[in-house]
C-alpha cells in the first residue's frame, strides 16, 4: 500500500507553540498532500507538495518533502486553538492520482 | 465558494436495509470519489468515478456498493443491504482534472450512516 502514515498519532501543545507532524509513506510517488478535519467533519485540503519540490509554505503552514527518505512533514507555527483538528497526510493510489490517507495525527492546542 | 454537498447528514438504518446516500459535486468537477471513516479510524477509499464509469475501486468495495451519475449534477452511492460493519462516516469528494492534475480533492461534509 502507498498509504502514508502519520506520526504522533496525537500531539498536545500550547497556544503559540510550533507543531509538527511527520508522515512516511512506502513508494515513489508524484505529489503528497496534506489535510486537515475537524471533529465529525469534512476534509480540507491544506497543501501538495510535488516530488520535485523540497519545502513549500502556505501562511503558517510549512510542508517539506524528503524523496530519498520517503517523508514528509507539516509545520504549523505559531499555534492557535483553531488549528485543533486531525492532520493527514495523503499519497496518490497505486501511481494513480487518487489520495489515499492514513490514520492522521490528532493535535490539541490548549489556550 | 463552491463546495460539495451530502445529503442526509445522519442516516439511522436496520441491518439488510438499502441505503442511498447522496452527493452533488462541485458543478465543473469531473472526478468524484466516495471515502469512508469508521469513528476514530482512517479515511478509506472505496470507490473513483469518471466519464460515467468507475476508475477505480478498492476492495471494500465489493457487489454491494454500487454508485451512480443519474442526472449530471447527483452523485449517489448504494449500499444494498447494509451490515452493522457499514457503520461509518461517508465522504463524498470531487476533484477538477487540471492540466497539472494534482489530485486536490474538495470534500463534503459527511454523511453518517448508522447500522442497527
Amino acid at each position: 500500500s502507498q498509504q502514508g502514515e502519520e506520526d504522533p498519532q496525537a500531539l498536545s501543545i500550547q497556544e503559540g507553540e510550533n507543531a509538527t507532524m511527520n508522515c512516511s509513506y512506502k513508494t515513489s510517488i508524484n505529489n503528497l498532500q496534506w489535510y486537515r478535519q475537524n471533529s465529525g467533519r469534512g476534509l480540507v485540503h491544506l497543501i501538495l507538495i510535488r516530488s520535485n519540490e523540497r519545502e513549500k509554505h502556505s501562511g503558517r503552514l510549512r510542508v517539506t518533502l524528503d524523496t530519498s527518505k520517503k517523508s514528509s512533514s507539516l509545520l504549523i507555527t505559531a499555534s492557535r486553538a483553531a488549528d485543533t483538528a486531525s492532520y493527514f497526510c495523503a499519497t496518490p493510489l497505486r501511481g494513480s492520482y487518487i489520495p489515499t490517507f492514513g490514520r492522521g495525527t490528532s493535535l490539541i492546542v490548549h489556550p | 465558494e463552491p463546495e460539495v454537498t451530502q445529503t442526509p447528514s445522519h442516516q439511522v438504518t436496520q441491518m439488510g436495509q438499502e441505503v442511498i446516500l447522496r452527493c452533488v459535486p462541485i458543478s465543473n468537477h469531473l472526478y468524484f470519489y466516495w471515502y469512508r471513516q469508521i469513528l476514530g479510524q482512517k479515511v478509506e477509499f472505496l470507490v473513483s468515478f469518471y466519464n460515467n464509469e468507475i476508475s477505480e475501486k478498492s476492495e471494500i468495495f465489493d457487489d454491494q456498493f454500487s454508485v451512480e451519475r443519474p442526472d449530471g449534477s447527483n452523485f449517489t452511492l448504494k449500499i444494498r443491504s447494509t451490515k452493522l460493519e457499514d457503520s461509518a462516516m461517508y465522504f463524498c469528494a470531487s476533484g477538477r482534472l487540471a492540466e497539472s492534475n494534482t489530485g486536490e480533492l474538495f470534500f463534503g461534509e459527511g454523511s453518517r450512516l448508522t447500522v442497527l
